[in-house]
């Protein structure tokens, strides 16, 4: 069976930091990979999509960047973190454009 | 681009009550799921249903595409269903998310 999983967890970072949160997903080849926030509590956006290795969307401007090194490796990073980077982050996968889309557990980011 | 609106906003139930979770999206859609948050952050999934009635236990769910709006009925709710409900909708690549309804329910 498939699993997606994302680290860490958690994750205090100060203003103007670095960030790097790391996603993987077992048991399927070149799927689709998504990384979105969530703040305060409602409603998901969509930040970056990769239907394949080395390919990213983005669907936001922002000081965010995601990698896809390999397959089924999905990385979010920042250089210097904003405040306002603060929420939570999730990493996504799906088998194609259209079909079910699974979540991670997601990351809670806190920017200090 | 496609705007999803969910409502209600808020939802408190008492224990055993029925409900009924409202999405319409301004667009054609190939693709319509309903997700659970539960109050750990975790999404789950609870359907994909582009079109027509689909049941798992309690829950059901009703999308008529032709009229762009999707329901999703919970019957006698349980305070493990509280959390927030969104659906989501894809017209392409993005998968664009309604704001959620925010279920309690009470004991």
């Amino acid at each position: 069976s498939q699993t997606i999983h994302q680290w860490p967890a958690t994750l205090v970072q100060p203003v103007g930091s670095p960030l790097s949160l790391e996603c993987t997903v077992e048991g399927t080849s070149n799927p689709n990979l998504y990384w979105y926030r969530q703040a305060a509590g409602r409603g998901l956006q969509l930040l970056f999509y990769s239907v394949g290795i080395g390919q990213i969307s983005s669907e936001v401007p922002q000081n965010l960047s995601a990698s896809r090194p390999q397959d089924r490796q999905f990385i979010l990073s920042s250089k210097k973190l904003l405040l306002s980077d603060s929420g939570f982050y999730l990493c996504a996968w799906s088998r194609a454009s259209g079909n079910t889309i699974y979540f991670g557990e997601g990351s809670w980011l806190t920017v200090v | 681009g496609i705007q999803v609106e969910q409502s209600p906003p808020d939802l408190i139930l008492q224990e055993g009550a029925n409900s009924t979770l409202r999405c319409n999206f301004s667009d054609s859609v190939n693709n319509l799921q309903w997700f659970h948050q539960n109050p750990w952050g975790q999404l789950i999934n609870l359907f994909y249903i582009p079109s027509g009635t689909k049941q798992n236990g309690r829950l059901s769910a009703t999308t008529v595409a032709t009229e762009r709006y999707s329901l999703l009925y919970i019957s006698s709710s349980q305070t493990t269903d509280s959390g927030v409900y969104f659906c989501a909708v894809n017209a392409g690549n993005m998968l664009t998310f309604g704001g959620g309804t925010r279920l309690m329910v009470k004991p």
